[in-house]
C-alpha cells in the first residue's frame, strides 16, 4: 500500500519558538493532503486541507497565522506552529490521497507526531 | 453535517472470542465507508474500505465489516480475536456530494478495544 511517512516523531520545543513537521507521501503523488490535532482518548480533528500549489483550507477556529501549511510539492507538506505555547502541545498527524481513475483514494496516514512545548 | 456514531467506547474480550464494533453513519449521499486502527502513539492504519460494490467487505488481519444501507451501519467483525488486536478503532465516513468522486472524511470517536490473554 501507499506509504505515508511523518517526521520528526516526537519534538520538545520551547515556549515562543517554531516548529516544522514534515509529510511526505513516498511512493505516490498526493492530490491531498490533511493535518489533523489529536487530543488524548479522542479522536482526530480535522485541522487543514491542503492541495499542491493553492492555499490550505483551515477548518473553523483553527488559526491559520499560527499553524502554517505549506504543499510545496504532490509528495511534500509542512505544518508549522508558529509560537508556540504549551497549550499547542498535542499529536498531530497527517494524511495523503490521491486520485485514480474513478474517485479520491482511501488516506494513507503518517505515524504521528509527539509534541510537547514547555 | 455527516456525521459517525461509534456507541462503544471502550469493549474488553477474550482473547479468541468473536468481535464486532459498531459504527452508524448520518445519512448521506452514497457513502463511503472506512475502518481504521490506531495503535498507541502511532498513526492509523487502513483495516477496510467500502465504496461500491460487495457490501461484505473483507480487510487486513482477519476483519470484515457489512455494508447495510437500509441500517445506515457497517460494523466491524471478526471471529477470534489476538491479544494483538488491542488498539484504538475508528470508524469513517466520507459523502460524494458532486458526485465527482472527491470526499470528506469524518470520523467516529473510536472504540478501544481491551483484550484479556
Amino acid at each position: 500500500g501507499a506509504v505515508v511517512s511523518q517526521h520528526p516523531s516526537w519534538v520538545i520545543c520551547k515556549s515562543g519558538t517554531s516548529v516544522k513537521i514534515e509529510c511526505r507521501s513516498l511512493d505516490f503523488q498526493a492530490t491531498t493532503m490533511f493535518w489533523y490535532r489529536q487530543f488524548p482518548k479522542q479522536s482526530l480533528m480535522l485541522m487543514a486541507t491542503s492541495n499542491e500549489g493553492s492555499k490550505a483550507t483551515y477548518e473553523q477556529g483553527v488559526e491559520k497565522d499560527k499553524f502554517l501549511i505549506n504543499h510545496a510539492s504532490l509528495t511534500l507538506s509542512t505544518l508549522t506552529v508558529t509560537s508556540a505555547h504549551p497549550e499547542d502541545s498535542s499529536f498531530y498527524i497527517c494524511s495523503a490521497r490521491y486520485r485514480d481513475r474513478w474517485r479520491d483514494t482511501e488516506a494513507f496516514f503518517g505515524q504521528g507526531t509527539r509534541l510537547t512545548v514547555v | 453535517a455527516q456525521s459517525v456514531t461509534q456507541p462503544d467506547i471502550h469493549i474488553t474480550v477474550s482473547e479468541g472470542a468473536s468481535l464486532e464494533l459498531r459504527c452508524n453513519y448520518s445519512y448521506g449521499a452514497t457513502p463511503y465507508l472506512f475502518w481504521y486502527v490506531q495503535s498507541p502513539g502511532q498513526g492509523l492504519q487502513l483495516l477496510l474500505k467500502y465504496f461500491s460494490g460487495d457490501t461484505l467487505v473483507q480487510g487486513i488481519k482477519g476483519f470484515e465489516a457489512e455494508f447495510k444501507r437500509s441500517q445506515s451501519s457497517f460494523n466491524l467483525r471478526k471471529p477470534s480475536v489476538h491479544w494483538s488486536d488491542a488498539a484504538e478503532y475508528f470508524c469513517a465516513v466520507g459523502y460524494d456530494y458532486s458526485g465527482a468522486g472527491s470526499y470528506q472524511l469524518t470520523f467516529g470517536k473510536g472504540t478501544k478495544l481491551s483484550v484479556i490473554p
